[in-house]
């Protein structure tokens, strides 16, 4: 499997705080994801990198950022979490266009 | 824009029957395929992918899946559901003009009773 981890895997955080999901891949791979999945919704795309610096929208961005300055990190910040971003978050990381992305194990995160 | 759709939530197969999951996309290009499985309180795990060529895709743990492009289908199929089967599925599609975005379904929970 694919060297891909996330941190924190579990957080507990009060609304209105910034957060900083991180997600790292040993396969200098050029692809990196984050989704949330949500019970009746599945996994939504919230952004994506596709290279170094470049990054572009999910289907469900509002409230979120990213940042990848290395091709090994791909961060995910909540700038004012809200109870409604209470979810579990996945990092995934893929080589090529035509290649299957590898997952992360997830972060629980729950916005009181 | 590119879309994946999964019509059922939850499919129910007696283990030994053959397991059907349904998947239908839209891309504005040509679209890459994917299947995967989620086992309770775990991440994501491969199946198969269609990207070119025989339209009829294996994968692990006998599933394949079959490329329709008439139809901008792609099921999954496994010819004999066993109990371990039992777990969420998810298809993806990449639009090959796109920038590498990848998209989810909803997912189908797939239970197999004994």
């Amino acid at each position: 499997d694919a060297g891909i981890t996330q941190s924190p895997r579990h957080k507990v955080t009060e609304t209105g705080t910034p957060v900083t999901l991180r997600c790292h891949q040993t396969e200098n791979h050029r692809y990196m994801y984050w989704y949330r999945q949500d019970p009746g919704h599945g996994l939504r795309l919230i952004h994506y990198s596709y290279g170094v610096k470049d990054t572009d929208k999910g289907e469900v961005s509002d409230g979120y950022s990213v940042s990848r300055s290395k091709t090994e990190d791909f961060l995910l910040t909540l700038e004012s979490a809200t109870s409604s971003q209470t979810s579990v978050y996945f990092c995934a990381s893929a080589q090529g266009m035509n290649t299957e992305a590898f997952f992360g194990q997830g972060t629980r995160l729950t916005v009181v | 824009a590119q879309s994946v759709a999964q019509p059922e939530d939850q499919v129910n197969v007696a283990e030994g029957n053959p397991l059907t999951v349904k998947c239908t996309y839209s891309v504005s290009g040509n679209p890459y395929l994917f299947w995967y499985v989620q086992y309770p309180n775990r991440g994501l795990q491969f199946l198969l992918k269609y990207i070119t060529g025989d339209n009829l895709v294996k994968g692990s743990y006998g599933f394949e899946a079959e490329f329709n492009k008439s139809q901008t289908s792609f099921h999954l199929k496994k010819p004999s559901a066993l109990v371990s089967d039992s777990a969420l599925y998810f298809c993806a599609v990449r639009d090959i003009d796109s920038w590498g975005k990848l998209q989810f379904g909803a997912g189908t929970q797939v239970v197999v009773t004994p």
